[in-house]
């Protein structure tokens, strides 16, 4: 079946560096590639987000690539501050379902 | 409320006996998502609901899990004798559309502890 993978699976970066997240998904037809933000007991809460007609999005410190053709796409956080430690989720989406990736536990160091 | 509300946050168990959690999706979402989180890994996909109702349960583990919406609103998962396996986060989402291409408001979960 579609399936979308995530790398890797826990990134510890010094606080003020920054942050790279890869998926890489199977279905072609996917069109809509949103990341979503997971702190400790809470619900995943979407970040940003990007269409198959836009290379890259930025938002802040926050940015997000596609590369169609490859059919990856990645998060970039510049400038990490403690708060952005939690577990991140990448997806992607067509007409029928979203495909999640599983999971970045990304870890800020002082 | 503002958000998607689940209830109860946290349920114990005994194996052999039924659950059912409750969504409360943000009003006038017409798309309700439940999905499965078990202890440090990522999202599985339940059941999608567009209105009352379910034009994709590719997602329900066995027999045993049903869920219903009701009113375009509340919709409930039911767990009839759970099993230990069963343990998990179980995570509600909504949305305006059912085109899967736009945000999904999650609630903060029910945590099911299944002895």
């Amino acid at each position: 079946g579609e399936n979308v993978e995530q790398h890797p699976s826990t990134l510890s970066v010094q606080e003020g560096d920054s942050a790279v997240i890869k998926c890489t998904y199977s279905d072609s037809a996917s069109n809509y590639f949103p990341w979503y933000k997971q702190e400790l007991g809470k619900g995943p809460q979407l970040i940003i987000d990007i269409r198959s007609n836009v290379g890259e999005k930025k938002d802040q410190r926050i940015a997000v690539t596609l590369n169609k053709t490859a059919k990856h796409f990645s998060l970039h956080i510049t400038e990490t501050q403690p708060e952005d430690s939690a577990v991140y989720f990448c997806a992607a989406g067509g007409n029928y379902q979203l495909i999640w990736g599983a999971g970045t536990k990304l870890i800020i160091k002082p | 409320g503002a958000g998607v509300s689940q209830s109860p946050s946290n349920k114990v168990t005994e194996k052999g006996k039924d659950v059912e959690l409750r969504c409360d999706p943000i009003s006038g979402h017409t798309a309700l998502y439940w999905y499965r989180q078990s202890l440090g890994q990522g999202l599985e996909f339940l059941i999608y609901f567009q209105g009352n109702s379910a034009p994709d349960k590719s997602g329900l583990p066995s027999d045993r899990f049903s869920a219903e919406r009701t009113g375009g609103s509340v919709s409930t998962l039911t767990i009839q004798r759970t099993q230990q396996e069963d343990s998990a986060v179980y995570l509600c989402a909504s949305s305006l559309g059912g085109t899967h291409t736009g945000e999904l408001f999650f609630g903060e979960g029910s945590r099911l502890t299944v002895l």
